[in-house]
């Protein structure tokens, strides 16, 4: 079975340093790029940044540039975000997800998806 | 920065059919993608390259796209598809990075 599973919750005081992570299985893990998307509470999705295992070429958006860092050891099929400095404002679930055949499906769709993981962050 | 401008709700009633809008000015260039978001639960993917339907997906899911407006449409609308829903694509700039439009609510009377 093709899935991604993410790290457990995490409650974070600011100013602390968190890495979250997703770990694919089931499928090629080098071949297709993962993505991560933040979804504050109540709000709507944001894209967040992809990586490609294979290669660990990277692409943030605009929004999130400077603000995490999205890597990939595919040694052990698993994709991070991470946060050197967290604040309140990074409260929110992040979901991984895979991007699909690109010959197939486009370059944009996001077939699978892990099932979040919710941060927390407050003193 | 790109923005793709959803209606923030529409609602329906069983059997009708509902129709939810996304617009933007590189969507004439640009592929655009539908995701549901049931409440708990992480997005699934109903609609990719405009129109098509992935595996699994429901018939009456369809996608359609004029000019800068690409529509989600579900015929006969159930209960359970009651849900947000958000298109994705790019800017004209090029594949990436994508964005997501701000996700429409719809609701089942």
């Amino acid at each position: 079975e093709v899935q991604l599973v993410q790290s457990g919750a995490e409650v974070k005081k600011p100013g602390e340093s968190l890495k979250i992570s997703c770990k694919g299985s089931g499928y090629s893990f080098t071949s297709y790029w993962i993505g991560w998307v933040r979804q504050m509470p109540g709000k709507g999705l944001e894209w967040m940044g992809i990586i490609y295992p294979g290669d660990s070429d990277t692409r943030y958006s605009p929004s999130f540039q400077g603000q995490v860092t999205i890597s990939a050891d595919k040694s052990i099929s698993t994709a991070y975000l991470q946060w050197s400095s967290l604040k309140a404002s990074d409260t929110a679930m992040y979901y991984c997800a895979s991007l699909g055949e690109w010959e197939l499906l486009g370059p944009g769709a996001f077939d699978i998806w892990g099932q979040g993981t919710m941060v927390t962050v407050s003193s | 920065s790109y923005e793709l401008t959803q209606p923030p709700s529409v609602s329906v009633s069983p059997g009708q059919t509902a129709r939810i809008t996304c617009s933007g000015d590189a969507l004439p260039k640009q592929y655009a993608y539908w995701y549901q978001q049931k409440p708990g639960q992480a997005p699934v993917l109903v609609i990719y390259k405009d129109s098509e339907r992935p595996s699994g997906i429901p018939e009456r899911f369809s996608g359609s796209s004029s000019g800068t407006t690409v529509t989600l449409t579900i015929s006969g609308v159930q209960a359970e598809d009651e849900a947000d829903y958000y298109c994705q694509s790019a800017d004209s700039s090029g594949t990436y990075p994508l964005v997501f439009g701000g996700g429409t609510k719809l609701t089942v009377l």
